[in-house]
Parts: C-alpha cells; structure tokens; sequence
C-alpha cells in the first residue's frame, strides 16, 4: 500500500518534444509529492513538488499533473533539451507517526539532438 | 533551494577498515535526516531515519552495528561503514528534511561513492 508506482522504466525523447512520466500510488495519507532530477554519479535534485489540493503546477518546462481520485500523478517536460537527460524519481510523503517518503523505481530518460 | 553537502565524494578503502561519510545542511536546521543506499540503475533504498539526539530507526534488513549513524546536531549527520567488505561497495546519499522552514521537502547531499577493495 506504500508502494508508488512509476513508468515508464525508460524514455526516449526527440529534442524539443515532450516528456510525460507517470506515477500512481494507493495510500491516501500521502499529502507531498515531489520529482526528483538525478544526473549520474549525483545526488537528486528536488524538481518540482506538488499537494494534493492542486491538480497542476508549473514551474518553467516541467508541470506536475495530479489527479487525486485516480491516485496518479505525472511530471510533463515541455520542449524537451538532450541537458534534461537523466533518471527522473517521482515521490509521495506523509508525516503521519513519523515523516516518509516513497520513491518511485525512476525513469532514465534521454533527449536525442 | 537548500543546501545539503556530502562528504567525502569518493572513498576507497581496503576491507576491514571503517568509513566515515558527514552529512551537512549548511542554510537550515535539519530536524530529520535520511541515508540512502543506491545501487546502479536503482531507486533509493532508504537504510535508517536518524532525529537529531536521538537514536537512529534503520529499515528492516538493515544492520545497525555495521552501519553506525550519529545525528549530534541539528547540521550534521554521520554514517559510518564499520568493518567494511567489498559487499558494502555503493553509493550513499544522505538527505535532510527541512521541517521547520519546508514541511516535508527533503533536500539530498551529492552522494559518496564507497569502493571497498
């Protein structure tokens, strides 16, 4: 129940295109869900985060997508550059007895020129 | 954003020695703070949650003698790898959660990458 699902396990993306990665989740105590960027050899990088009170936030090319009745939510990369390749997490916390967070498994995702 | 700094960045060891990773959030007070295991091509594993002056609650499967974590202050966490073997070989990232200024936004350190030969 704790699980966030992620997908697509890798995507290829032609530059300038758009990258969609979709997480799902069950557990409805879930009330933070952040998109972490991680190059290789480095730490994530917080991209973007988003509550469940909002449906959609953007913050430049990225836009989280979030569907509360579906459980589901999705990262969006408008125009997508060959410097966004990378492994994409997306996540999902609660500070419920206890602060967590739930990763998803990652997309490694590559821009091609 | 905040910033949460790891070190060292690299470290290769023999086996049977011990290592020491710190783990420093430089603009905020960290009042909780993670270390993560993460072998190539994978998610983060989460190894233990450590509150500053208390003791450390590591995930099941996780081996508290080996992997020694100290949260002493609010700024700084250490992981230590004792007696280490070639099995502990990965890298570890540590992670902090600013719960006084950002609620549950976690903030990560640049991982180290421990090589034991």
């Amino acid at each position: 129940q704790q699980q966030v699902k992620q997908s697509p396990q890798s995507l290829i993306v032609q530059k300038g295109g758009i990258s969609i990665i979709n997480c799902a989740y069950e557990n409805t105590a879930f009330d933070y869900f952040p998109w972490y960027q991680q190059f290789p050899g480095k730490g994530p990088a917080l991209l973007i985060a988003i509550r469940p009170d909002v449906s959609e936030k953007k913050e430049g090319r990225f836009t989280i997508s979030f569907n509360k009745s579906a459980k589901q939510f999705s990262l969006h990369i408008m125009d997508s550059q060959p410097g966004d390749s990378a492994t994409y997490f997306c996540a999902a916390s609660f500070d419920t007895g206890g602060f967590k967070t739930i990763f998803g498994a990652g997309t490694r995702l590559f821009v091609k020129a | 954003g905040a910033v949460v700094s790891q070190h060292p960045s690299r470290v290769i060891c023999k086996s049977g020695t011990s290592v020491k990773i710190e783990c420093r959030s430089l603009d905020f007070q960290a009042t909780t703070m993670f270390w993560y295991r993460q072998f190539p091509k994978k998610s983060l594993m989460l190894m233990a949650t450590s509150n500053e002056g208390s003791k450390a609650t590591y995930e099941q499967g996780v081996e508290k003698d080996k992997f020694l974590i100290n949260h002493a202050s609010l700024t700084l966490s250490t992981l230590t790898v004792t007696s280490a073997h070639p099995e502990d070989s990965s890298f570890y990232i540590c992670s902090a959660r600013d719960g006084l200024g950002g609620g549950n936004i976690q903030y990560f350190g640049a991982g180290t990458r421990l090589s034991v030969l």
